[in-house]
């Protein structure tokens, strides 16, 4: 069974551009989240989907975010326009239903560089 | 407020070496859920262990070994005999309220050198 795959591997833009990052979750999976680790700090939630819906947004940083889940499947996240302090490892997970305390299946991020 | 604090930034030893990884956390939930997980330098986050806050049993999977103590809020991680393959960074989490996120620590750079 294949495992969480996020497109691209690596991003570098430049300040201002908008750059797509893509995750595909296990499949079954209705949970995915989206994490992201700055700078060598810790790992920080950025929202959860449900299939399409929205969960829980309350840790991405401001409206230059913007993260979909059309029909359930695949999420993207988009910046828009990227700032430096966007720069960090985005990671994706999925979890099987219910939505619980078990263990969340991540990716291998995508680490995204802004110049 | 949830929160986990892994302070050892970065560690290196020898092959053989024992190593524990500390993590401490604070959360004002009765019920918790503690992990943790091992990232190599192909980039994923691999799952080690999962314990709820109610059980407080030190559990042992070859030469990993955890011990959670709930009366000092801490979840250490411990390598017995450590490889080069043990390598990573160790990230510990803990996973409360509404159990819908995870929230993480700084991660622990283990080195382990032949």
């Amino acid at each position: 069974e294949a495992g969480v795959t996020q497109f691209p591997s690596h991003s570098v833009i430049e300040k201002g551009q908008t750059v797509t990052l893509r995750c595909d979750p296990i499949s079954g999976h209705d949970n995915l989240y989206w994490y992201r680790r700055v700078m060598g700090k810790e790992i920080k939630f950025l929202l959860h989907f449900v299939k399409e819906s929205k969960q829980d947004e309350s840790g991405m940083p401001n409206n230059r975010f913007l993260a979909e889940r059309t029909g359930g499947t695949y999420s993207t996240l988009k910046v828009q326009p990227a700032e430096l302090e966007d720069s960090g490892v985005y990671f994706c997970a999925s979890s099987q239903k219910p939505i619980s305390y078990n263990e969340q299946f991540f990716g291998p991020g995508t680490r995204l560089t802004v110049l | 407020a949830q929160k986990v604090t892994q302070a050892q930034t970065e560690i290196s030893v020898v092959e053989k070496e024992d190593v524990t990884l500390d993590c401490v956390y604070e959360t004002r939930d009765t019920t918790y859920y503690l992990f943790w997980y091992k990232q190599p330098p192909s980039g994923e986050l691999v799952f080690l262990i999962r314990r709820n806050s109610f059980d407080e049993q030190n559990e042992i999977s070859g030469r990993y070994s955890w011990n959670f103590q709930k009366s000092t809020s801490s979840f250490n991680f411990t390598i017995t005999a450590s490889q080069v393959v043990d390598s990573a960074v160790y990230f510990c989490a803990l996973s409360g309220d509404n159990f819908n996120k995870f929230y993480f620590g700084s991660g622990t750079k283990l080195n382990v050198k032949p």
